[in-house]
């Protein structure tokens, strides 16, 4: 079967790091990728990572080792309005795009 | 740039109705992904069009059908409702068919079947 894993809630302090992991398991693995979605939103994409390693896009960074299937989701300089709910996806062979259950971010100050 | 839009953005609907929802993908996008979200839960794959036809079907029952246009608009039909129908109904686009990991997302329209 094809399936993501996500703590379902996490809790920070106002500039703090934190950190959201994702394990994954699918047939034809082609990258992870990370969409943060506020109440009442749509999911925003945030960053795709096809390969090993870590990528940087501002105050957030994406993590992923293929060998062991896991990927994580850094957010630095936390801002209450990050609060929110991540999901990482894969895009697993095909068409077909797999969505985690989302991690609630909840930010306090 | 336009964004990804959809309508309507909400609707109330009976058991056993059959509702039409409709999707514009965002400006030079090509390829049309539909999502369920029920609430708390990740949005799950529907189905993907690209070049007016159904690329691939998520675990979803026949009674969910789509349709995309010629302009790339698309359309998700859903026939003989059920309460668990109920729920977030999001549109989701991208320049073609392999930039799917970087998908664009409407607003949404909230379903709700008494």
């Amino acid at each position: 079967g094809q399936s993501l894993e996500q703590p379902s809630e996490v809790t920070a302090v106002e500039g703090a790091i934190v950190q959201i992991n994702c394990t994954y398991q699918t047939s034809g693995f082609y990258g992870l990728s990370w969409y943060q979605q506020h109440d009442g939103g749509a999911p925003t994409f945030l960053s795709y990572n096809a390969l090993d390693g870590l990528e940087e896009t501002g105050r957030f960074s994406s993590f992923l080792s293929r060998s062991d299937s896991y990927g994580y989701l850094l957010l630095q300089e936390l801002q209450m309005k990050d609060s929110a709910s991540y999901f990482c996806a894969v895009k697993a062979g095909g068409f077909k795009t797999i969505f985690g259950a989302g991690t609630r971010l909840f930010v306090k100050a | 740039d336009a964004g990804v839009t959809q309508s309507p953005t909400h609707l109330i609907k009976t058991r056993g109705q059959q509702v039409t929802l409709r999707c514009s993908p965002k400006s030079g996008h090509d390829t049309v992904s539909w999502y369920q979200q029920a609430l708390g839960q990740g949005p799950q794959f529907i189905f993907q069009y690209y070049e007016e036809e159904e690329r691939q079907r998520g675990n979803f029952p026949d009674r969910f059908s789509g349709h995309q246009f010629p302009n790339y608009s698309s359309e998700l039909n859903v026939n003989a409702l059920l309460l668990g129908d109920s729920a977030l109904y999001l549109c989701a686009s991208n320049k073609d068919y392999t930039s799917s990991y970087e998908q664009y997302f409407g607003p949404g329209t909230r379903l709700t079947v008494t």
